[in-house]
């Protein structure tokens, strides 16, 4: 029934590994995102993928990198983890034409 | 680049009372939409209720309305009969309208949220 779930929820992992999120949406939506929030709760964009358009926010190191198998689907990959990382990653979707996005219940990630 | 700024780092209230969550933005834009979304401690994030900037009625959601000043670039959250489950961090959001291709989709930019407490 979950419209949007990410997998895993929580993620405790140690400097410099490489690690995946993923997330899936059955809503049908054209467009994902990958949000990140902050230890302050500030929620920023990072990646939005809509029919194989990949649109990157500048500001996000070359480490993390969306990967989308099909339109259902898209995960997130980090190289070379950094305490700094640590956040809680949310994935969200919304339709062709639609304005609200609906978001999946995040991953926190933990890099120790 | 848009803006969405919310001055109020934390508000409380008493259960059943009325409180107001400001939100301001910085738009060249005439034509976006706004939205206030809740995220509780389950730290999930829950759309409460949306605004059309080309439509002069201001939404309403149940117990929550708000009051879009397009002029100003204000919109506020307004809860009436506050309840202990409206306890939550909620973020005010913009979004620059994508064309019907779909393209050049670059999500919301929200606001740094503001911390509301029911007080029982």
């Amino acid at each position: 029934d979950t419209a949007v779930s990410q997998t895993p929820k929580y993620l405790v992992t140690q400097m410099g590994n490489d690690k995946s999120i993923k997330c899936e949406q059955n809503l049908g939506h054209d467009t994902m995102y990958w949000y990140k929030q902050d230890s302050k709760k500030f929620l920023k964009i990072m990646f939005s993928y809509n029919n194989k358009e990949l649109i990157i926010n500048e500001t996000v190191p070359n480490r993390f990198s969306p990967k989308s198998p099909d339109k259902a689907h898209l995960n997130l990959h980090i190289n070379s983890l950094e305490l700094g990382d640590s956040a809680v990653y949310f994935c969200a979707s919304s339709p062709q034409g639609g304005t609200e996005a609906f978001f999946g219940q995040g991953t926190r990630l933990t890099v120790v | 680049a848009q803006t969405v700024t919310q001055s109020q780092p934390e508000m409380s209230v008493q259960e059943a009372e009325t409180v107001t969550l400001s939100c301001t933005y910085d738009t060249s834009e005439s034509d976006y939409y706004l939205f206030w979304y809740k995220q509780p401690p389950s730290r999930q994030m829950i759309l409460v209720i949306r605004q059309e900037a080309y439509k002069q009625q201001n939404a309403t959601e149940n117990r929550f309305s708000v009051n879009f000043q397009k002029a100003a670039k204000s919109f506020s959250l307004k809860i009436s009969d506050s309840q202990l489950g409206d306890a939550a961090m909620y973020f005010c959001a913009y979004r620059f309208p994508r064309g019907d291709s779909g393209g050049g989709a670059d999500g919301l930019t929200f606001g740094k949220g503001t911390h509301l407490i029911i007080q029982p």
